[in-house]
């Protein structure tokens, strides 16, 4: 199994421009999310979702929006990009009820706006 | 909202010494904890999860402790080496199935 699958892996936008970062899972999973990473500190959640077509807002979503048409997708968007959004962003999923429901996160996307 | 702090921020310590990690957080109603390692420049393993009925969970030479009442988790890593240095994040899941993370404590083993 592939497991969770981000892309791109590094992208540079400049101020202004919008982008789509793509995050998929081939592990069932109901529950996915978005975070952001930026040095020294801990991952902050953007978005997350219980399942497809519901969608939630975490502790730092504005100049983000997310979608969840299906269970297996969770793309990000970034919409007129600003140099605060620089950071890496992580996806993750996880499986509601199962016992030792550990949460499985992707390799990360590495994202600079100048 | 759950806080989760981690002490202390970075750790350097010769090979075969133990390591202890500290986590603590404010809210004690949580469903899991969880915790991560992190290499630089890649994304989050996941070492050893603890439900919140448990106490402890073990792994190889890694041990984590979870005490709900006064919300705090302690990772130990038994006769480190070199291949243990690394950021080490704590996360707590609350019953709404958000995962809050710590900042990490980065710890470099000596050869």
């Amino acid at each position: 199994n592939a497991g969770v699958t981000q892309t791109p892996k590094f992208r540079i936008l400049k101020i202004g421009q919008s982008m789509t970062l793509q995050c998929t899972q081939d592990m069932n999973h109901n529950y996915m999310y978005w975070y952001r990473q930026d040095p020294g500190m801990g991952l902050k959640l953007i978005y997350y979702s219980v399942g497809a077509g519901i969608t939630d807002k975490g502790e730092v979503p504005n100049g983000y929006n997310v979608s969840r048409s299906t269970t297996e997708d969770f793309p990000l968007r970034l919409e007129l990009a600003a140099p605060s959004q620089t950071s890496v962003y992580f996806c993750a999923s996880t499986r509601q009820g199962e016992v030792g429901n550990t949460i499985y996160f992707g390799e990360g996307s590495w994202l600079t706006v100048v | 909202k759950q806080e989760v702090t981690q002490i202390p921020a970075a750790l350097s310590v010769p090979e075969g010494e133990n390591l202890v990690l500290n986590c603590s957080f404010t809210d004690s109603a949580i469903y899991n904890l969880q915790w991560f390692r992190q290499d630089p420049g890649k994304g989050l393993t996941s070492l050893l999860l603890i439900q919140s009925s448990q106490r402890e969970q073990t792994s190889g030479r890694l041990n984590a402790s979870l005490d709900k009442s006064s919300g705090r988790s302690t990772l130990y890593i038994a006769a480190s080496q070199p291949g243990d240095s690394a950021t080490y994040l704590c996360a707590v899941r609350s019953n709404d199935y958000k995962l809050s993370f710590g900042a990490g404590t980065t710890v470099t083993v000596r050869a």
